[in-house]
C-alpha cells in the first residue's frame, strides 16, 4: 500500500522568510514518481514538480527548491524569500506501479504580510 | 490551449438524489480521473477512464459510476448521494503512454453540497 504523510497541518510565516514543507512516503515500488501540487483558494491543483524514484538530484526552480533522500523517504520542499501569492494550501503525492495519485493530507501555507 | 474544464462549479443536492458531472480534458489528452475531496483533506481517487473504459478504480462503492466519450470527455455520476459526498470534485487529464510518470492536469473542480 502506498501513504504520503504531511505531518504539518498549518504553517504561518512573516513574509520574505523561508520555509521547508515536509513529506515522508511510504511504498513498497522499486519504480515511483514523486509530485507537489499547489492548491489556492480557487482550488485547482496546480502542478509543481515531478521527481522518480532513481533520480536523487536536488532541485531549484527560482525561489522553489526540493529534496529528495530515499534512504530516509521523504520528499521536502523549500520556498526561499517567501511572498504572499505563495499562500496556498500545498500537496504531496506519490504515484508507484499501480498508476494510482495517492495524495497527503496537504499543508496550509499562509504567508503574513 | 484549453486546459481541464469542469461543470457545474457548483451544485447543491439532497439526499437520495442522483448527480451528473462533467469533464473536457486537456487538449491531447486521452486519459480522464476523477478525485473527491473532502473539505481539509487531499484528494482520493475515484476512477481512471481509458479508451471509454474504466481502467483504474479506488476504494469507492459502486454508486459511483463513470464514463468517457469518444472524444474523451467524461462524466462521474453518483446515485442515491449522501451527506458525506459532499466534496469537491476534480477531473484531472493526462496522457496514458506516459505511465507512471505521466503528469495530471486538474480542472477547477465540483463543489458537491448534498443536504
Amino acid at each position: 500500500a502506498q501513504k504520503v504523510t504531511q505531518a504539518q497541518t498549518e504553517i504561518s510565516v512573516v513574509e520574505k522568510e523561508d520555509v521547508t514543507l515536509d513529506c515522508v512516503y511510504e511504498t513498497r515500488d522499486t519504480t515511483y514518481y514523486l509530485f507537489w501540487y499547489k492548491q489556492p483558494p480557487s482550488g485547482e491543483l496546480v502542478f509543481l514538480i515531478r521527481r522518480n524514484s532513481f533520480d536523487e538530484q536536488n532541485e531549484i526552480s527560482g525561489r522553489y527548491s526540493w529534496n529528495f533522500q530515499k534512504s530516509t523517504s521523504s520528499f521536502n520542499f523549500t520556498i526561499t524569500a517567501s511572498q504572499v501569492v505563495d499562500s496556498a494550501v500545498y500537496f504531496c503525492a506519490l504515484r508507484g506501479g499501480n498508476e494510482k495519485l495517492t495524495f497527503g493530507t496537504g499543508t496550509r501555507l499562509t504567508i503574513i504580510p | 490551449d484549453a486546459g481541464v474544464t469542469q461543470s457545474p462549479t457548483h451544485l447543491i443536492k439532497t439526499r437520495g438524489q442522483q448527480v451528473t458531472l462533467r469533464c473536457s480534458p486537456k487538449s491531447g489528452h486521452d486519459t480522464v480521473s476523477w478525485y473527491q475531496q473532502a473539505l481539509g483533506q487531499g484528494p482520493q481517487f475515484i476512477f481512471q477512464y481509458y479508451e471509454e473504459e474504466e481502467r483504474q478504480r479506488g476504494n469507492f462503492p459502486d454508486r459511483f459510476s463513470g464514463h468517457q466519450f469518444p472524444n474523451y470527455s467524461s462524466e462521474l455520476n453518483v446515485n442515491a448521494l449522501l451527506l458525506g459526498d459532499s466534496a469537491l470534485y476534480l477531473c484531472a487529464s493526462s496522457l496514458i503512454p506516459q505511465g507512471v510518470k505521466a503528469e495530471q492536469f486538474f480542472g477547477p473542480g465540483t463543489r458537491l453540497t448534498v443536504l
